[in-house]
């Protein structure tokens, strides 16, 4: 089974102020992906990456940026958070070779900005 | 973009033992389907994951394709009270990203 983990679980902050969300994953995947999801709705797209150094811009990317330092770690930075940013985010891994793409998930991390 | 829409679109409600139809249409070309369950606090549990059009199987739970319909079906069958909560579907289409419907919630009552 697939590790994938997140940190922190749970944050608070002002409007205006500095977030990192940071995953890990164990399994060596090459894709990572960040989605946040908002009441009422599905996951959506933020950033993605293929590899350590690689970034790729998903479907809601404003107001975000992200670094993949590593095979295993993919980070969100907000760096001006705004109260539209309160929501829930996931991590998610695949190893994404050939045909077989299943992603796998993190905890979630819940975010509140004031 | 790809659009995808489940049905029922909100809210499902069955009695303890009988089956449940969710369905998940898209718009575009699919390359494999993953369906998800969400816990009341969030956590998202993967389900199913179905390659191109392949039917999948796990316990209680069935996933087909019809692929001349870009339409695919979650099957619950013998439904119990723990499975309520919220399944999500999520077509697979180019660059390995995954496109979630909203969701449909079901709830199962004794």
């Amino acid at each position: 089974e697939a590790a994938v983990t997140q940190s922190p679980r749970n944050k608070v902050t002002v409007t205006g102020g500095n977030v990192t969300l940071s995953c890990r994953q164990t399994n060596s995947h090459n894709y990572m992906y960040w989605y946040r999801q908002d009441t009422g709705h599905g996951l959506r797209l933020i950033h993605y990456s293929y590899g350590a150094g690689n970034l790729q811009i998903g479907d809601v990317p404003d107001g975000y940026k992200a670094t993949r330092t590593t095979q295993e770690d993919f980070f969100l930075l907000l760096e001006l958070a705004s109260p539209s940013q309160t929501s829930l985010y996931f991590c998610a891994s695949s190893d994404a070779r050939g045909n077989y793409a299943e992603q796998f998930f993190g905890p979630g991390t819940r975010l509140t900005v004031l | 973009g790809q659009q995808v829409q489940q049905s029922p679109p909100a809210s499902l409600v069955l009695q303890e033992g009988e089956n449940a139809e969710l369905q998940c249409t898209y718009s575009t070309t699919l390359n494999s389907m993953q369906w998800f369950y969400q816990r009341p606090g969030g956590r998202l549990v993967s389900l199913l994951y179905s390659p191109s059009w392949a039917e999948q199987r796990g316990g209680r739970l069935t996933s087909s394709a019809a692929s001349n319909e870009s339409r695919s079906s979650l099957h619950i069958s013998s439904s119990q009270i723990t499975d309520s909560g919220t399944y999500l579907c999520a077509p697979l289409g180019s660059f390995n990203k995954l496109t979630f419907g909203a969701g449909t919630r079901l709830a199962v009552c004794p």
